[in-house]
């Protein structure tokens, strides 16, 4: 099974609204970070959460970690069309100091007009 | 712009041929990776370089080799293709350690017929 995943397969909003993605994990994490992909497009960071932080913000970004029940979320506020994209979380493990970063299955947000 | 450039970006190869995905990465960053991505299973990670020279197996190694010739080549190798391999490749490089950001180039996609 997966070490982290995401708990929707797919979200649907109306431009404006705001969304939140959210994921587990299954291991002890040094840090979590949150990609984006757009159709056609490799992966791209948005946030990296370090285990030792509770809340980070990138501009309409926010996203919450919380290590005692294992879980992520990834808030958008006012959302856009072109935030419609593939949203990851992924976790760096303690104890692996390799680099690797273990994905989850992702979730699908549309953002209509 | 530092970039990771991954080629070709389509390829169709028959089954029981050899296939090399090749990626370079102009970021100067020590590690690199190889992932695949299929619906469902969001990216999983096949092999990864610590730098030149070296090559370490992931978590879905079989039927794949990689080679790392120098710091900036690090190609995927598929010496009998099989129609299970048929996925979409992302290359991408990193600096490594325990909070570690990747670079992801923008994916080939392999038909294997």
């Amino acid at each position: 099974s997966q070490l982290a995943e995401e708990n929707l397969w797919a979200l649907s909003v109306h431009e404006g609204e705001s969304v939140t993605v959210n994921c587990s994990y299954k291991t002890s994490i040094t840090a979590l970070q949150w990609y984006r992909q757009k159709s056609g497009e490799g992966p791209a960071q948005l946030i990296l959460i370090r285990s030792n932080e509770r809340e980070k913000r990138n501009g309409r970004l926010r996203a919450t970690l919380d290590t005692s029940s294992q879980s992520s979320s990834l808030s958008i506020t006012a959302t856009r069309c072109e935030d419609t994209a593939v949203y990851f979380c992924a976790t760096s493990n303690t104890g692996a100091n390799t680099g690797k970063l273990t994905f989850g299955h992702g979730t699908i947000l549309r953002v209509h007009p | 712009e530092a970039a990771v450039t991954q080629s070709p970006r389509n390829k169709v190869a028959v089954t029981g041929g050899k296939v090399t995905l090749s990626c370079n990465q102009t970021n100067n960053h020590n590690n690199m990776y190889w992932y695949r991505q299929d619906t469902g299973h969001g990216l999983r990670l096949i092999h990864y370089s610590y730098g030149a020279g070296s090559t370490e197996k992931g978590d879905i190694p079989d039927g794949y080799k990689a080679s790392r010739p120098s710091q900036e080549n690090f190609s995927l190798i598929l010496e009998l293709a099989t129609p299970s391999q048929t996925s979409v490749y992302f290359c991408a490089s990193g600096l490594g350690g325990l909070q570690n950001t990747l670079y992801f180039g923008a994916g080939t996609r392999l038909s294997v017929l």
